[in-house]
């Protein structure tokens, strides 16, 4: 057990509709990442946040947001789903905006299915 | 554009025997590199890293080379246990991109399957 803590495990939805992950940081980390891994695809970054500040963005697309939130947890929206936003999303997290050790904390993601 | 590449989407290897894993990266401005393992239906865990300062990290069973001026690095597994069996990750960092921004880029992955 990371200590990470994504909700929901599972999401099945319709294209054009919307849906928001969360994921709870490991107690004491401040920095929050996501990540999406598609079919056959490594983990791609999409953003990390720093105690509230977006520090680094990777290759989100527009119709994605994500915030952390004062308690350090983050939500990653996406919006106006599409068929190829199916993938398993990951949430990390680690202590600093740029651990000595380089190590992230990854959750269990969250399984998100557009139909 | 790849900037890291693990050219072998699996690999099978006998019990007992050494795994050898192959990571190839572009970016010159990496400088930390790390190992990951994933099992179905769990979040990648951190396994070993290495500094580019560094051509070799031992740790137990596992070992990771890295050879900068080939951008080339590779993960050692001995001896292979039927446990070691999931997906690798090779994973590279420029750990100072500055203002506290940080981001791992990784490759696709190696399954890795250790027949008992």
């Amino acid at each position: 057990d990371s200590g990470v803590t994504q909700t929901p495990k599972h999401l099945i939805t319709a294209t054009g509709q919307r849906v928001t992950l969360r994921c709870s940081p490991r107690s004491g980390d401040l920095s929050v990442y996501w990540y999406q891994q598609s079919l056959d695809q490594g983990l791609q970054f999409l953003i990390q946040y720093y105690n509230g500040e977006e520090r680094a963005k990777g290759n989100i697309l527009e119709r994605f947001s994500a915030q952390q939130f004062p308690d350090l947890h983050s939500e990653l929206n996406l919006s106006s789903l599409e068929l190829g936003d199916s993938a398993l999303y990951f949430c990390a997290s680690s202590p600093v905006g740029m651990p000595n050790t380089g190590e992230l904390f990854f959750g269990e993601g969250s399984r998100l299915t557009v139909l | 554009d790849q900037q890291v590449k693990q050219n072998s989407p699996s690999l099978s290897v006998q019990e007992g025997r050494i795994s050898i894993l192959n990571c190839d990266y572009t970016n010159s401005m990496f400088d930390y590199f790390l190992w990951y393992k994933k099992y179905p239906a769990e979040g990648p865990t951190f396994l070993i890293s290495i500094s580019s300062i560094k051509d070799k990290n031992e740790d137990g069973r596992f070992t990771v080379f890295l050879n900068k001026s080939a951008k080339h690095l590779s993960l050692h597994i001995v001896p292979s246990q039927p446990g070691d069996s999931a997906v690798y990750f090779c994973a590279a960092s420029a750990r100072y991109s500055g203002a506290g921004s940080y981001q791992l880029t990784f490759g696709k992955g190696t399954k890795l399957s250790v027949i008992p």
